[in-house]
């Protein structure tokens, strides 16, 4: 049982350059989320997608972009990486509403 | 703005002690609360969700209680184990209940044999 699965889990990328985070999740569920983790600033999200073919911004969606690629794929977008966005990167998906958070282990990235 | 912290940053405690985690958040008006477990290097793992109209939920060895009046929180822990040390974090559902969680900090809790 795969649960919520992201790739790479490590990245170490130049100022300026641009990647995707992908995520997906096995579990039909209807919602998925991007965090952040920073060290003395916790988890904060940066987008979610309530349902397949909507998007919505989190609380820090500058420098982003997301993509719900159908319900079981959502990815994340760094255009011009910064080294401001060096994080730990979390997907995450629910059945939606009220519903427990499913998190994957990470995506450690790092912006030199 | 919805704020939540969690006090103390870290808490070390012998094994089969009980003990308290406190989450406190600044609006009252959230659809739920959330208490997850993080082990190092790795993800969130859901431990209780509790509705805005509760009072508490029950897993095994952990309740968790909510004071939606007073904005609080607690994660209470029955004789607690070596296995049980990981970082506990608490987060708030304020915005019509999209799953748009906001975080506290975490508390680091450290069980000694």
């Amino acid at each position: 049982n795969a649960g919520v699965t992201q790739t790479p889990k490590f990245q170490v990328l130049k100022t300026g350059q641009s990647m995707t985070l992908q995520c997906a999740q096995d579990m039909n569920h209807n919602s998925m989320y991007w965090y952040r983790q920073d060290p003395g600033m916790g988890l904060r999200l940066i987008y979610y997608s309530a349902s397949e073919g909507t998007t919505d911004k989190g609380e820090v969606p500058n420098g982003y972009n997301v993509s719900r690629l159908n319900k079981r794929e959502f990815s994340l977008r760094l255009e011009s990486a910064a080294p401001s966005q060096t994080s730990v990167y979390f997907c995450a998906s629910s059945k939606g509403g009220p519903q427990p958070q499913h998190f994957g282990d990470g995506t450690r990235l790092s912006i030199l | 703005k919805q704020e939540v912290t969690q006090i103390p940053a870290a808490l070390s405690v012998p094994e089969g002690e009980n003990l308290v985690l406190n989450c406190s958040f600044t609006d009252s008006a959230i659809y739920n609360l959330q208490w997850f477990r993080q082990d190092p290097g790795k993800g969130l793992t859901s431990l209780l969700l509790i509705q805005s109209s509760q009072r508490e939920q029950t897993s095994g060895r952990l309740n968790a209680s909510l004071d939606k009046s007073s904005g609080r929180s607690t994660l209470y822990i029955a004789a607690s184990q070596p296995g049980d040390s990981a970082t506990y974090l608490c987060a708030v559902d304020g915005s019509s209940n999209t799953g748009k969680l906001i975080f506290g900090q975490g508390t680091t809790l450290q069980v000694k044999p």
